[in-house]
């Protein structure tokens, strides 16, 4: 079993719409949970941490945490094709930090 | 405000041949220090980890090495690159004292051994 699972996707919205992203993991102790934006050929940029349980609202971006279910989201309002990239869910455990293989979204104008 | 360096930003290396990748930081003192591998597709693999001046822990066996001479200097080295080590290097920072903060990645090294 694979420690942080992702659909690869890739996921296809159209501009203005909500992009929902995915997320499970595995060890039931992990303590933070992040996610990034990878546009092809660049580095992992951070949008998004949460520690708690429940939402968190950041600009167009939301992430949720259910810690009983194992399960991290990002919502992203009113895709814009700028959105367009690989986003990787990771999470932390004492400075064990796992990253999942992304997943490719692609917001079409 | 903190930032991250690497370098090269991207290598072609005959196998065989030895490598050095840098990377520092600025703006911030005594952080930990990460560094990445990411294969084609896949996601990101855990090399190396410091938390201080000479202090390494190594996450997967393999023919690369680290060291950390300076606070804000982290290095990985091989004295000879095999096909396999082809990817993308990333180093990342993390704020010292804590394991479970944010990292913060710098912009990468693409590394091709042919």
């Amino acid at each position: 079993q694979k420690e942080v699972e992702q659909n690869s996707g890739p996921l296809s919205v159209p501009e203005g719409a909500i992009a929902s992203l995915n997320c499970t993991y595995s060890d039931r102790v992990s303590q933070s949970f992040f996610w990034y934006r990878q546009y092809s050929g660049k580095s992992p940029e951070l949008i998004m941490s949460i520690y708690s349980n429940g939402d968190k609202e950041d600009g167009r971006f939301t992430a949720q945490l259910n810690k009983a279910s194992q399960y991290v989201s990002l919502l992203i309002r009113d895709s814009q094709p700028s959105d367009s990239a690989t986003y990787l869910c990771a999470v932390n455990n004492n400075n064990d930090m796992r990253f999942g293989a992304g997943t490719r979204l692609t917001v079409k104008p | 405000s903190q930032t991250i360096h690497q370098w090269p930003a991207t290598l072609v290396q005959p196998v065989g041949s030895p490598l050095s990748l840098e990377c520092t930081v600025e703006g911030t003192s005594n952080p930990n220090l990460y560094w990445y591998r990411q294969a084609a597709g896949r996601g990101l693999q855990l090399l190396f980890y410091s938390v201080g001046i000479g202090q390494i822990s190594s996450e997967v066996p393999q023919n690369l090495s680290a060291s950390r001479p300076q606070d804000r200097q982290f290095i990985l080295s091989s004295k000879k690159l095999l096909l396999s080590d082809s990817g993308f290097y990333l180093c990342a920072w993390q704020a010292g004292g804590s394991y479970n903060n944010e990292q913060f990645f710098g912009p990468g090294t693409r590394l091709t051994v042919l």
